[in-house]
This record gives C-alpha cells, structure tokens and sequence, in this order.
C-alpha cells in the first residue's frame, strides 16, 4: 500500500547533540512538509518542498535543516541549535497535479515523538 | 495572513448524541479550501471532511457534516450519531487556493465521547 513512513517512533537526543528523522512516500508525491506538534497546540510549519532540490523554511525552521535529494525522501534534522526539541514530528505530502494547482488533500506519516535526556 | 481559530479547547458529547465544533478563520483570499482533520490517540493524522469555497453547498461524509457560512468565515463540524471511537483531537486547517500555498492548522478541539 501507498504511504509515508517516519522513522523511529521515539527518539532520544542528548544535549548538544543533532538528530535526524527520517520521511519516506512512495505516493510519487511532488510536494512534502515537516510539522512540529507541541502539546495544547495545532502543527506548526517547519520546511517544506515543493519539488525535488529545493525546499523553504516555514514558520519555525530555526535549528532545523532539511534535505530533498530524492523525490521519495525528505529528512530533517534537529540540530543542537534547536534549545527546545521536545514535540511530536509530523511529515506531510501532497500530490500536484499535472496542470499546476495541487490535489488539496495532505497524507501525513504517523510521526516522531522526539524527546531530551 | 491567514488564521485559523478553534475556540473550544475541550468538548463532551454522550455517545448517540450530536455535538457540533466550531471554527473560524480570517483571510483575503476568495478561492481556498477548508479541513477538518482527526487525530486519535495513536496520532495519526486523518482527513476527516473538506469543502471548497466556491461550493455554496456544505459537504457531507457519513456521519459528518459542515456548516460553512462563508460571509461569517465560519467553518463548523456536526457529528451525528457519535461512536466512542470519535473521542480525538480535531483541528480545522485552511489552504488558499493558489499553488504552492501551505496549510494553516488551528490548535485544535480536544472530543471525548462518553458511553
């Protein structure tokens, strides 16, 4: 079956330390996105990419980087410089269309729960 | 900027009964379209309903419906029939229509349906 795979479940990170999340699809989706979720609150937009090579910050995309070599793959890391890290990692793709508007319907991953030790 | 708002942190609805959740949102744009998302507790992310902004008709799916009144940028949920396996977190999120736009999530309506 189609979907978005996150990888791990849970994850530790110690202080000082970068982490990556993995996001994989196998929809053949164009555009994918990673979302912070913080307990009380909605997701909050971290990167996103609109096709393979490029990608732009979102609303919360400091001590955040992303990479998108491969349509099918787009990580994120968490680096030392993100102070607060604790959250729930969501990753997001949505398929385009061949006429240039997009299928408006996210797929999303079944997230990361990243927490400090 | 678009917003999205959900004023209603925490909702109870007995089981079989109806129980409507509200949202509202602000924009500009005249061509966007509206979410209503379910999170259970395994936290999975899962479309629940959307409607387009030009359809002046309120989708329905099953045992959930909107109320879109697009003058008021309202945007509410009703939930017939409700099933303990309704009990979530519901967050309503709006995309505007052009290309390339993103979704903006509201923080969310937190359901427990009791038996």
């Amino acid at each position: 079956d189609g979907g978005i795979t996150q990888s791990p479940k849970y994850l530790f990170r110690k202080e000082g330390q970068n982490v990556t999340l993995s996001c994989e699809q196998n929809l053949n989706h164009d555009a994918m996105y990673w979302y912070r979720q913080d307990p009380g609150q909605g997701l909050r937009l971290i990167y996103y990419s609109q096709i393979v090579n490029d990608f732009q910050k979102g609303d919360i995309a400091e001590g955040y980087s992303v990479s998108r070599e491969k349509k099918e793959s787009f990580p994120l890391t968490v680096t030392s410089a993100q102070k607060n890290p604790t959250a729930f990692y969501l990753c997001a793709s949505i398929e385009r269309t061949g006429n240039g508007a997009t299928n408006e319907k996210l797929f999303f991953g079944s997230g990361t729960q990243l927490s400090v030790l | 900027a678009q917003t999205v708002t959900q004023s209603q942190p925490e909702m109870s609805v007995q089981e079989a009964e109806t129980v409507t959740l509200s949202c509202t949102y602000d924009t500009s744009e005249s061509n966007y379209y509206l979410f209503w998302y379910k999170q259970p507790p395994s936290r999975q992310m899962i479309l629940v309903i959307r409607q387009e902004a030009y359809k002046q008709q309120n989708a329905t799916e099953n045992r959930f419906s909107v109320n879109f009144q697009k003058a008021a940028k309202s945007f509410s949920l009703k939930i017939s029939d409700s099933q303990l396996g309704d009990t979530a977190m519901y967050f309503c999120a709006f995309r505007a229509g052009n290309y390339g736009q993103n979704f903006v999530f509201g923080p969310g309506t937190r359901l427990s349906v009791l038996p």
